[in-house]
This record gives C-alpha cells, sequence and structure tokens, in this order.
C-alpha cells in the first residue's frame, strides 16, 4: 500500500522560528512536491524535486527552501517563520515527471504566532 | 496567464447525479485529474483524462473538452460518504517540467 507520512499533523510555531517539515515516502517515487492549501486558493505548488539532490522552484517559493537528501525524503524549511505562513501543508510524490498520479501525505497544519 | 475555475459550493440529494464544472486555460496542457478530498485528509486520486472525451469509473465519469477548455466530473447514485471537497487540478508543461495547477475545489454536501 502506498504511503507519504509527514512529520507532524499539527504545529504551532512563534514568528522567527527556523521550522522543518519533514515528508517520507516509501514507494521509491521519482518526484515529491511540497503544497500549501488555503481557503479559496486550492492547491499551490511551493517546490518540487525529480531527483535527489534535485529542486525546482513552484509557484510561491518566497520564504521556503526545500531539501532532498535522500530519494524518500523531501524537507521544507521555513527560515524564518512568519504569520502569513499558517497554512496546511501537503506533501506528494509520483513515479515519474509525466507520472499520472499524486500521492498525497495527511498534511501539516502549521500556526504561526 | 494560468486559472482554473469550478464552483464552490454544490449540494444534491443522496441517490441522486450531480455534475461538478470545471473550465481552464493553461498554456502547456498535458491532462487533466480530478481529486477527492475528505475534511482534514489528503486528497485522493479520482481520475484523468489527456484525450477529449467520457472516462468511467464506477460510480464516477470525467469529461474532457480540449478545444472548450473544459471538464466535468460526474457522480451517480449519491452517497453521503461522497460529501467532499473535488479539486479539478490541470497538468502543465510550461517550463520544461511537468506540474500540476489546482483549482480552489468543490465543496460538495449531499443530504438525505
Amino acid at each position: 500500500d502506498v504511503k507519504v507520512t509527514q512529520s507532524s499533523r499539527y504545529l504551532v510555531k512563534r514568528t522567527g522560528e527556523k521550522v522543518f517539515l519533514e515528508c517520507v515516502q516509501d514507494m521509491d517515487h521519482e518526484n515529491m512536491f511540497w503544497y500549501r492549501q488555503d481557503p479559496g486558493l486550492g492547491l499551490r505548488l511551493i517546490y518540487f524535486s525529480y531527483d535527489v539532490k534535485m529542486k525546482e522552484k513552484g509557484d510561491i517559493p518566497e520564504g521556503y527552501s526545500v531539501s532532498r537528501e535522500k530519494k524518500e525524503r523531501f524537507s521544507l524549511i521555513l527560515e524564518s517563520a512568519s504569520t502569513n505562513q499558517t497554512s496546511m501543508y501537503l506533501c506528494a510524490s509520483s513515479l515519474r515527471a509525466g507520472g499520472n498520479e499524486q500521492f498525497f501525505g495527511p498534511g501539516t497544519r502549521l500556526t504561526v504566532l | 496567464g494560468q486559472n482554473i475555475d469550478q464552483p464552490t459550493e454544490m449540494t444534491a440529494t443522496e441517490g441522486a447525479i450531480v455534475q461538478i464544472n470545471c473550465t481552464y486555460q493553461t498554456s502547456g496542457f498535458n491532462g487533466l485529474f480530478w481529486y477527492q478530498q475528505h475534511a482534514g485528509e489528503a486528497p485522493t486520486f479520482l481520475s484523468y483524462n489527456v484525450l477529449d472525451g467520457l472516462e468511467e469509473k464506477g460510480r464516477f465519469s470525467s469529461f474532457l473538452s480540449r478545444s472548450k477548455g473544459y471538464s466535468y466530473l460526474l457522480l451517480k447514485e449519491l452517497q453521503m460518504k461522497d460529501s467532499a471537497s473535488y479539486l479539478c487540478a490541470v497538468r502543465d508543461r510550461a517550463g520544461g517540467y511537468n506540474k500540476l495547477i489546482f483549482g480552489a475545489g468543490t465543496r460538495l454536501a449531499v443530504h438525505p
């Protein structure tokens, strides 16, 4: 059974803190993605990675960075959290760049105070 | 630019049929997906269309017209458990990579 896991379901941080969100997939997928989901805006792509140590900016990369040191793990980093980064963060993976289906993790609801 | 539109909310009766529409404008269209997302849960894949026409999968069907930039998801024999958000997503190949661009989602409420 395919599985994407995220390190936390709920997270509360303070403005200015460095925040790490971890995502692990056990499907040997090449591609991994980080989205944020906000009411009325849908899912927006922050960063994606199509291979180990490779990363590409999505539509809203400002204020975020990523790390992919191993194929199964994709980390999202908020260098200095701000209140406008309060959101639901979803990680996803797919088999290859043209892969038909993205599998999503359960999401991390991050609140920045 | 890139734009995906779908209704914000819909309601329907158990046992009925509902059609959720999605219109899109993208520069490098390379397929259209529908996902289902229950409240507080991850989106799960429902259907994929890359060619014009209807794809049927049990109670769910999805239609695509590339010339019109239009798709719909058809849900038959509605059940209470179908109450969820339905996300339309276009795979776009602008910039050399395939990315999914999501609509804001349609929240469907099924009532008895």
